[in-house]
């Protein structure tokens, strides 16, 4: 168990629609990360956020949007949902602003399908 | 831009057969590399990584890589295949400098065979 906590485990939600996301990182770390995995695109870094402020950017949709709240859980929110969206999303945490010197934990993924 | 290559996207050995994943990296500036395991409806797990304190780095579950600068290569190898070892193998990249994000290979399925 590594401590990083999502919910829900599984979505199914039909096209144009909005759904959250939630992950709840492990006790003590301060950094967030979201990343989706799919089968065409592999495992791609959406964004990061430390103790509530958005650190990193990656290849995040402007349809999707993330935060982080005071008790540091976090949110991925994504609207106007297309087929392509299914996939796993994964969270990830870390102690420190980078996931270098103290490696990400994640947790085990909302399935989101799209249909 | 880093970027990670993983050869081969599914990899079959036998029970008890040494197990050799490849990855080899793109990096401006000396990388960060590690490798997580993926089992079946889980999230990633750290296996190893690498920070520059030593080229040749052990892991959990009897796994190690060894770092090539001059090859890019960071192989991820453990001599004797169990059964509990069939999972998803991903490579990953981070800068040096601080990056805050892994870049993942495509990953390897390993498949163990009776």
């Amino acid at each position: 168990d590594s401590g990083v906590t999502q919910t829900p485990k599984h979505l199914i939600t039909a096209t144009g629609q909005r759904v959250t996301l939630r992950c709840s990182p492990r006790s003590g770390d301060l950094s967030v990360y979201w990343y989706q995995q799919s089968l065409d695109q592999g495992l791609q870094f959406l964004i990061q956020y430390y103790n509530g402020e958005e650190r990193a950017k990656g290849n995040i949709l402007e349809r999707f949007s993330a935060q982080q709240f005071p008790d540091l859980h976090s949110e991925l929110n994504l609207s106007s949902l297309e087929l392509g969206d299914s996939a796993l999303y994964f969270c990830a945490s870390s102690v420190g602003p980078t996931g270098v010197g103290s490696p990400l934990h994640f947790g085990n993924g909302t399935r989101l399908t799209v249909t | 831009a880093q970027s990670v290559t993983q050869l081969g996207s599914h990899v079959s050995v036998s029970e008890g057969a040494l197990v050799l994943l490849r990855c080899n990296y793109s990096s401006s500036v000396p990388p960060y590399l590690f490798w997580y395991v993926q089992y079946p409806n889980q999230g990633l797990q750290l296996l190893l990584k690498y920070t520059s304190a030593a080229t040749l780095v052990k892991g959990i579950n009897g796994f190690e890589a060894e770092f090539k600068k001059s090859e890019t290569s960071f192989h991820l190898t453990k001599p004797s295949a169990h059964m509990s070892d069939a999972a998803e193998y991903f490579c990953a990249v981070s800068d040096s400098q601080g990056a805050q994000k892994l870049v993942f290979g495509q990953g390897t399925r390993l498949t163990i065979n009776p």
